[in-house]
């Protein structure tokens, strides 16, 4: 079946540096990327998302990538915060479904 | 305030009973979804709705039933047939099943013993 592969699964910076992590999905057909941000206990938020129209999005300290060709996506968060710590996951729309990542966790240590 | 409501946060039960997980939204979406989440583990769709009555099963169905009888409304029920329960279980909705974002509730952790 279709699948997404996440990495790296756990992910340690300081605070003011950039975290990048990777994704590469296998459907070719998939038309949407989307980020989630998951902290402890809680559900998963809607971070960024991109759609295979673009290569790029930015929002603030968050960017993503899209690689249609190779099929790779990767999201790019600058200038780290602590409140940045949490569980990360990609995403592609497969059919009417998304398929999910193994998911990051990123530390954040000040 | 608008959103989806799950209850409730923690459950515990018994092996061999079946138990249903709550999921509410006001967001006047169609679509409605169903994970599971084990620990180092992606989210993994149980069964979605894309509209009032109607459902079809994800990629792990099996042990697990639901119900839409109400646009607002999705119930989970895990069965005793279900072989590990135990999983943080979290309901998902978007306006509709084309939109593919979906906005997620603050999840349901069963513990079955």
């Amino acid at each position: 079946g279709e699948n997404v592969e996440q990495h790296p699964s756990t992910l340690s910076v300081q605070e003011g540096d950039s975290a990048v992590i990777k994704c590469t999905y296998s459907d070719s057909a998939s038309n949407y990327f989307p980020w989630y941000k998951q902290e402890l206990g809680k559900g998963p938020q809607l971070i960024i998302d991109i759609r295979s129209n673009v290569g790029e999005k930015k929002d603030q300290r968050i960017a993503v990538t899209l690689n249609k060709t190779a099929k790779h996506f990767s999201l790019h968060i600058t200038e780290t915060q602590p409140e940045d710590s949490a569980v990360y996951f990609c995403s592609n729309q497969a059919g009417t479904a998304l398929i999910f990542g193994k998911g990051t966790t990123l530390s954040v240590s000040s | 305030d608008g959103g989806i409501t799950q209850s409730p946060k923690y459950l515990f039960r018994k092996e061999g009973q079946n138990v249903t997980l709550s999921c509410e939204q006001n967001l006047n979406h169609d679509a409605m979804y169903w994970y599971r989440q084990d620990p180092g583990q992606g989210l993994r769709l149980i069964y979605y709705s894309q509209i009032v009555n109607d459902f079809q099963k994800g990629d792990i169905a099996e042990g697990y039933s639901v119900s839409r009888e109400k646009k607002e409304s999705f119930p989970l029920t895990v069965t005793s047939a279900q072989k590990n329960p135990t999983a943080f279980y979290l309901c998902a909705s978007s306006i509709s099943a084309l939109s593919y974002e979906q906005y997620f509730g603050p999840g349901t952790r069963l513990t079955v013993t």
